[in-house]
């Protein structure tokens, strides 16, 4: 059973429009939800983070909104540029170790 | 810009070597993970410690796997005999102790078990 999932597999937006990344997650015992951002070589990045006592983290243009009734939370990228091409993360952090549990990935591109 | 720092980058075994990967920390971070990341861009945890002390581990890394975390030494992740399908990537994070801390990752060791 897949603790994280992510949709949709891929993306593709045009420059300027708004990328929604969708995370849903099965253990209600997670409590913090980091993102990262994966170029092709390159280790995965911290983006942006949201703590499950928030419904909303916002960071420039890219903003988390969190449904913990649902265990569900979004990723909204808005203004997208093509270097926002990339493979996006959602992982779930267990409260006691920080272990995290990743979802598959959403790869994204943005075309100019 | 990582500050996790992981040596090398790329790593070329035949099968049934060993593979050894290092990784330095963030300067302060306590805590460290090691994760492999599949050619299906899954990850799979493999160990963490907290200064020297392993936190917790999966049962693959008790038999092949062995990782350490030497007080003033680089962290290092080793397999004892490769197998093709540990061809994947490494990638070594820290983060400071304690709840809400999200792990930085390093750029990764790239293994190929040919």
């Amino acid at each position: 059973q897949q603790q994280v999932r992510q949709s949709p597999q891929s993306l593709t937006v045009w420059e300027g429009e708004t990328a929604i990344l969708n995370c849903s997650y099965e253990d209600s015992t997670f409590n913090y939800f980091p993102w990262y951002q994966q170029f092709p070589g390159e280790g995965p990045a911290l983006l942006i983070s949201i703590r499950s006592v928030s419904d909303k983290k916002e960071d420039g243009r890219f903003t988390i909104f969190f449904n913990k009734r649902e265990k569900k939370l979004s990723l909204h990228i808005t203004d997208s540029q093509p270097g926002d091409s990339a493979t996006y993360f959602c992982a779930a952090s267990e409260a006691n170790t920080g272990k995290l549990t990743f979802g598959d990935g959403t790869v994204l591109t943005v075309k100019p | 810009n990582s500050k996790v720092i992981q040596t090398p980058r790329y790593l070329v075994k035949g099968q049934g070597q060993k593979a050894k990967m290092r990784c330095i920390p963030e300067k302060g971070h306590p805590v460290v993970f090691w994760y492999q990341q599949n050619k299906n861009n899954e990850f799979k945890f493999l160990i963490n410690f907290q200064n020297q002390e392993v936190l917790q581990q999966i049962d693959m890394t008790e038999k092949r796997f062995s990782a350490e975390c030497p007080s003033n030494s680089p962290c290092s992740l080793e397999i004892q005999s490769s197998e093709a399908g540990d061809s994947a990537l490494y990638l070594c994070a820290s983060s400071l102790r304690g709840r809400n801390q999200a792990p930085l990752f390093g750029e990764g060791t790239r293994l190929s078990v040919l």
